[in-house]
């Protein structure tokens, strides 16, 4: 079975630039998150989307940040403009398990890690 | 809002045992969750405690005390290959939904 494919793998801007990330879930998974890794920290929810809608979107900073699911599969997010604080890993994750008796296992991607300068 | 502490770093001898802590302040709490980030990889499922108690699988067993929200990541036997960041988790209610909030993690180095 084909894990949670990410690209770019790495990505170096100059801030004001902007980005974009693709994430595609393992087949099946209607559940996809993007998570935000700054070095030395544990990741931090951007966006969670059920299918092709936004569950919570809560910690995503929407005045540069945006992401979408088109029908519900493939996902983007999109920085514009960066910031040197962006500098980070993007990681995409999916799940099955939708229901509160699961184990709720995210499977994660390798991660887009961005540098900016 | 959801809050997590576990130590920063551990080191333990191959071979031995070492136990990671992780205690919790979270609403709407579902379970506790461990996962395995090795430098550059993806972070790996290792473990899911809903109920009090002991879950072993392998080398690996982790604990949860929901009266004490507190629960620990027991790794036996260690192995070079285990030297890596460990993260606790909640699975908590969200905004219509589950969701996972990490720990900071805790970099664990394995020496011979």
């Amino acid at each position: 079975e084909a894990g949670v494919a990410q690209s770019p793998r790495y990505k170096i801007i100059e801030k004001r630039q902007s980005v974009a990330f693709w994430c595609n879930p393992i087949s099946g998974h209607a559940t996809l998150y993007w998570y935000q890794q700054i070095l030395g920290q544990g990741p931090k929810l951007l966006i969670q989307f059920q299918n092709n809608g936004v569950v919570d979107d809560s910690q995503l900073p929407k005045d540069r940040f945006s992401a979408e699911r088109l029908k519900g599969v493939d996902s983007t997010l999109k920085i514009q403009p960066a910031k040197l604080e962006d500098s980070a890993v993007y990681l995409c994750a999916s799940s099955l398990d939708a229901t509160a008796f699961g184990t709720g296992e995210l499977f994660f991607g390798e991660g887009s890690r961005l540098t900016v300068l | 809002g959801q809050s997590l502490e576990q130590p920063s770093e551990v080191t333990a001898v191959e071979g031995a045992i070492v136990q990671i802590n992780c205690t919790y302040q979270t609403s709407g709490f579902y379970g506790l969750s461990w996962y395995q980030q090795h430098d550059g990889g993806a972070p790996t499922f290792l473990s899911y405690n809903a109920l009090d108690g002991l879950e072993e699988t392998g080398r690996f067993s982790s604990f949860l005390s929901r009266s004490d929200s507190y629960g620990y990541l027991l790794l036996q036997e260690l192995q070079m290959k285990d030297s890596a960041s460990y993260f606790c988790a909640v699975r908590h209610s969200g905004a219509g939904s589950y969701q996972l909030t990490f720990g900071k993690g805790t970099k664990l180095s394995v020496i011979p």
